[in-house]
């Protein structure tokens, strides 16, 4: 079975903290994406990556940034977290020419 | 950019049937997927058409019109385990980035 683990379930953090949620896939996958979701607004894409050190902005990069050093892992990085970055993260992998997503079980980040 | 549309709520009846519709509008269109979650948990993929016509899974079948940038999700014999939110998602450019709508809530009643 693919397996796509995001590090942490829950987390608290304070205002202007620099905030790192991990995902890891082992299923060598070529594309990995990190979406927030919030109530109402979906799954919004907030950056992709298609290749190890390669990536493109989502709808919402404002405020993060990824890191992708090695194909199993894909970091999102809260450069100085705010209170409005609260929300679920949801980490997600596929084959870059299958139709399948396969999601981690999400960070639930507070920001304080 | 991309957009999709979908209804925010639906509520139907157990054993009945019930269609989900999504609308989109994007460039470099590749494909058009429908994903399940339920609540507190991560969404799952239900099915994926690249093609215009029907594709049948079982209980839930999907369809896609792509000169009308639209595309419906079916799902028949609806159980009380079908309450969840149901999104569509669109694959997009070379790389096939997957962007996701808002999602319908799906309450089946007895």
């Amino acid at each position: 079975d693919v397996k796509v683990t995001q590090s942490s379930r829950y987390l608290v953090k304070r205002t202007g903290e620099k905030v790192f949620l991990e995902c890891v896939q082992d299923m060598d996958h070529e594309n990995m994406f990190w979406y927030r979701q919030d109530p109402g607004l979906g799954l919004r894409l907030i950056y992709f990556s298609y290749d190890v050190k390669m990536k493109e902005k989502g709808d919402i990069p404002e405020g993060y940034s990824v890191s992708r050093e090695k194909k199993e892992r894909f970091s999102l990085i809260l450069e100085s977290a705010s209170t409005n970055q609260t929300s679920m993260y949801l980490c997600a992998s596929s084959l870059r020419n299958k139709d399948e997503a396969f999601f981690g079980q999400g960070t639930r980040l507070t920001v304080v | 950019g991309q957009s999709l549309e979908q209804p925010s709520e639906v509520t139907a009846v157990e054993g009945a049937i019930v269609q989900i519709n999504c609308t989109y509008q994007t460039s470099g269109f590749y494909g058009l997927s429908w994903y399940q979650q339920h609540d507190g948990g991560a969404p799952t993929f239900l099915s994926y058409n690249a093609l215009d016509g029907l594709e049948e899974t079982g209980r839930f079948s999907s369809f896609l019109s792509r000169s009308d940038s639209y595309g419906y999700l079916l799902l028949q014999e609806l159980q009380m385990k079908d309450s969840a939110s149901y999104f569509c998602a669109v694959s997009s450019g070379g790389y096939q980035k997957v962007t996701f709508g808002t999602g319908t809530k799906l309450q089946v009643i007895p």
